[in-house]
């Protein structure tokens, strides 16, 4: 079954503790992209990578990181730097011009 | 930078009215457009894209340079139109999508 997986659905973090949401894809894409949706802000772009070993911020990548070290992986981790990292979080990926196949999502809720 | 603007947060229609979702964008190159759409408890997937020219459930969505703008319509609402829309655009060869704060749909029986 091809697609997007996301893992976890949930997750509960405490204040100051790092958390590594999962995205895997068996699409074959080059690019991947992790977004940010919160309501009545749409969706925020916090990184992008167009390939292997190689990826570029977002318009809100202050207090997350990611890496790029497999084509079908893009691992975002949520530091104790961001701010107010409450929030659902979708991970996408497509083949160059493509369309965007976006993941079911993550929440993730700061106690 | 790449911007887009959905200026209405929640739009509500009759049934078999006609529906224009709007979206203004900013870019200083040649962007390519798109809408997506989230069903209740779906996914979020992609609609129609302006290179297409399809019409895709009905709804249409015309590349206007001059005014920034790609509107989504359709002539006639239907009840399973009831959906979140995000506009969003695509910078091309630094495949950077920025999305908009989406759009609320909901078709009144």
């Amino acid at each position: 079954d091809g697609g997007i997986t996301q893992s976890p659905k949930y997750l509960f973090r405490k204040e100051g503790q790092n958390v590594t949401l999962s995205c895997e894809q068996n699409l074959n894409h080059d690019a991947m992209y992790w977004y940010r949706q919160d309501p009545g802000q749409g969706l925020r772009l916090i990184y992008y990578s167009q390939i292997v070993n190689d990826f570029q911020k977002g318009d809100i990548a202050e207090g997350y990181s990611v890496s790029r070290e497999k084509k079908e992986s893009f691992p975002l981790t949520v530091t104790s730097a961001q701010k107010n990292p409450t929030a659902f979080y979708l991970c996408a990926s497509r083949q160059g011009s493509g369309e965007l196949f976006f993941g079911e999502g993550s929440r993730l809720t700061v106690l | 930078a790449q911007r887009v603007t959905q200026p209405e947060k929640l739009l509500s229609v009759f049934k078999g009215a006609p529906v224009e979702l709007k979206c203004n964008y900013s870019y200083s190159g040649s962007p390519e457009l798109f809408w997506y759409v989230q069903y209740s408890r779906q996914r979020l997937q992609l609609l129609l894209r302006h290179i297409s020219r399809e019409s895709i459930k009905g709804f249409t969505a015309d590349l206007n340079k001059g005014e920034t703008s790609f509107h989504l319509k359709k002539p006639f609402a239907q009840e399973e139109d009831s959906a979140m829309y995000y506009c969003a655009i695509d910078s091309g060869g630094y495949q950077k999508v920025t999305f908009g704060t989406g759009t609320k749909l909901q078709v009144i029986p």
